[in-house]
């Protein structure tokens, strides 16, 4: 089947301008989560999505961030007045339902952000 | 102090050797341990989980979980080219925020 998809793939800004990442999880998962690689790091988490429940925003480094989950499907993570700092891969991840723990979580392929 | 330390390398062995990549923590509230591969310009893909502290086999690949010591590990036996990618290991807590935790990713190339 069909896996976590996002676009665009790569984005490049300009420093200032307002930016959208789109993620499409996996069809029936009710998890969503962003997490942000940057250059030679670990991936860093932003936010979480489980069903119909309160995201959980305690990875959001500023209020430039924000991100909203429609429908309990696709997700959009928006960057306000991008920041050079920005600059990264911004992964999207689903995980399915029914589970303790939500440890088997399923990667989209990024967005390469690029500020200038 | 980052919750999660992991050398991120780069490691290079050549193709059949036993690799062993390693991770340390600090937050004795993790239960579940995976390690994540990650292939150039894709997202990270689940290779193993473990719950708790023990063992688990599969294939060439060997995970452990020393609780005691916060200390876990991944070794690959007869490494093949194909297991050159960037490896991650990942915690996560059973009560509270269901984020996984990740170290920094050791870069693993294997040589013909």
């Amino acid at each position: 089947g069909a896996g976590v998809s996002q676009s665009p793939s790569n984005k490049v800004t300009e420093k200032g301008k307002d930016v959208e990442l789109r993620c499409d999880p996996i069809s029936g998962h009710t998890a969503l989560y962003w997490y942000r690689q940057s250059l030679g790091q670990g991936l860093e988490f932003l936010i979480y999505f489980q069903g119909n429940s309160a995201p959980d925003k305690s990875g959001l480094p500023s209020d430039r961030f924000s991100a909203e989950r429609t429908g309990g499907s696709v997700s959009t993570l928006t960057i306000q007045r991008t920041q050079q700092e920005d600059s990264a891969v911004y992964l999207c991840a689903s995980s399915p339902a029914g589970r303790t723990a939500n440890y088997e979580q399923y990667f989209g392929p990024g967005t390469r952000l690029t500020v200038t | 102090q980052k919750e999660v330390e992991q050398d991120p390398g780069p490691l290079s062995v050549p193709e059949g050797a036993i690799v062993s990549l390693n991770c340390t923590y600090s937050n004795s509230a993790f239960q579940y341990f995976m390690w994540y591969r990650q292939y150039s310009r894709k997202g990270p893909e689940l290779l193993m989980y473990t719950y708790s502290s023990g063992n688990k086999e599969d294939g060439r690949f060997t995970a452990q979980v020393d609780k005691s010591s916060k200390y876990i590990s991944l070794f690959i036996r007869d490494s093949q080219p194909s297991d050159s990618a960037t490896y991650l290991c990942a915690m996560l807590r059973i009560q509270g925020a269901q984020k996984l935790v990740f170290g920094q990713g050791t870069r693993l190339t294997i040589n013909p």
